[in-house]
């Protein structure tokens, strides 16, 4: 069954540290993968996705994921963190089964430092 | 202009009532969904209607009956509410899946509260 894992429920960060959210996932094919950012009490927005190609895919507000095949993993980074980076992340996969379904993970939340 | 709207934001009810939450998405999207957010954030889709065509319906209680009037509008309804209904209920828009998943717009929520 097609399912995303996110390992890290809550991640702490210093301001202009940077950032790496983990996302493994489990696809029998070439999956579409994708990054949601919610900030609190809104929807979600998308900050970048993969469907093929180059495996370093760039995204709005200066975010980045790497999709490696070998590891089932889609990890998002940002070279420096800013204190309105801080919200919920969704990592996402699919399609499932033929009807374009997305399966998200659990969820990341990023708390910023000043 | 807001792309995906969807009303109320809050609502607050008692069991047993009846509600509705609307939405209505001016993109040109043909594919909308309702997913639910739980307490813990977990996404979980609900319901798909491409053209007006239910194409999704996952687990979910019979008291939920989505509606598509038109393929810009789906709209949840509830019957018989329950406290475990009390979730953030998310309406989102994409267009055609046949096309590949693509990006989901999604609305702000509306957050359900049951008494």
């Amino acid at each position: 069954a097609q399912s995303v894992t996110q390992p890290d429920i809550h991640i702490t960060v210093s301001e202009g540290a940077s950032l790496e959210l983990r996302c493994n996932y489990s696809y029998g094919a070439t999956p579409y993968l994708f990054w949601y950012v919610q900030s609190p009490g809104q929807g979600l927005q998308l900050l970048l996705k993969y469907f093929s190609g180059d495996t370093l895919v760039q995204g709005i507000k200066g975010f980045e994921a790497e999709f490696k095949r070998s590891q089932s993993s889609f990890n998002l980074r940002k070279p420096s963190v800013h204190w309105s980076d801080a919200a919920e992340y969704f990592c996402a996969v699919g399609p499932s089964g033929n009807t374009g379904k997305l399966i998200f993970g659990q969820g990341t939340t990023l708390q910023v430092k000043p | 202009d807001t792309a995906v709207s969807q009303t109320p934001k809050y609502l607050v009810t008692q069991m047993g009532n009846d509600k509705s939450i609307k939405c209505e998405q001016n993109l040109g999207h043909d594919t909308m969904y309702w997913y639910k957010q739980d307490s813990k954030k977990f996404l979980k889709i609900m319901f798909s209607y491409n053209n007006k065509e239910l194409i999704i319906n996952e687990t979910v209680p019979n008291r939920f009956s989505p509606k598509s009037p038109d393929k810009a509008h789906l709209n949840l309804h509830i019957n018989s509410l329950e406290l475990g209904d009390s979730a953030v209920y998310f309406c989102a828009s994409s267009h055609t899946f046949t096309l590949g998943p693509g990006e989901l717009f999604f609305g702000e929520g509306s957050r359900l509260t049951v008494l």
